[in-house]
């Protein structure tokens, strides 16, 4: 079944823990990226993946790291967080790297607390 | 920043009524797309329009596009309770068809 998987679905950490959410498509998809979801705020993308090894910033990347070493696998790293990181977090791909020409299929989505 | 915005922010409308989201942009666009989002699940892509379509049809589902008003609207037409859900549409700007950009969503209610 063609998906985008995440891991964990929850998670709670202390201020501070590194962590790190890993994604996977199976689709041998081009782009990969990661948005955030807040209240009223819609969805906020954090970075994204044209390729392997090709990573640029979306509109909220403080905080995050992301690394693209496998086209399938696209993992979101939190160095230090804090608890304004509190969200639930999305990872989606599309064939093609136009974003926005493009389907996006996206993954359940992971809600981190950081406490 | 914020590319696209939706209207109303939440609409409660009866099983079999239509259903009619709004959706502005603030830059030139080359396509427009709409997402449903059931609670707290991940997006679901309905359709794309790009901008030199006016409308486009899927299903129940009817978009237009304004470049000219930089506006969008997603009708969904006879509604069922299963439609319920968040709706948001997402744009890319001209100059930066990398970043895909959503507004805030519309939250629909289908009253049974």
């Amino acid at each position: 079944e063609a998906q985008v998987t995440q891991n964990p679905r929850y998670l709670i950490t202390v201020t501070g823990k590194k962590l790190t959410v890993t994604c996977s498509q199976n689709m041998n998809h081009e782009y990969m990226s990661w948005y955030r979801q807040d209240p009223g705020l819609g969805l906020r993308q954090i970075y994204y993946s044209m390729n392997v090894e090709v990573t640029d910033k979306g509109d909220v990347p403080e905080g995050y790291k992301v690394s693209r070493k496998e086209k399938r696998n696209f993992p979101l790293i939190l160095e230090s967080p804090s608890p304004n990181q509190t969200s639930l977090y999305f990872c989606a791909s599309s064939a093609w790297r136009m974003a926005g020409a493009d389907t996006q299929y996206f993954g359940p989505g992971t809600r981190l607390t950081v406490l | 920043s914020q590319q696209g915005e939706e209207d109303p922010q939440a609409l409660s409308i009866q099983e079999g009524e239509n259903a009619t989201m709004n959706c502005s942009y603030k830059t030139s666009i080359n396509n427009l797309q709409w997402y449903r989002q059931n609670s707290g699940r991940g997006l679901v892509h309905l359709i794309l329009i790009r901008s030199n379509e006016r409308e486009k049809h899927s299903g129940r589902l009817r978009v237009t596009l304004d470049t000219s008003k930089k506006s969008s609207s997603l009708l969904i037409t006879a509604s069922r309770a299963a439609d319920t859900a968040s709706y948001f549409c997402a744009t890319s700007r001209m100059d930066s068809s990398y970043k895909l950009i959503f507004g805030s969503g519309t939250r629909l209610l289908v009253r049974p």
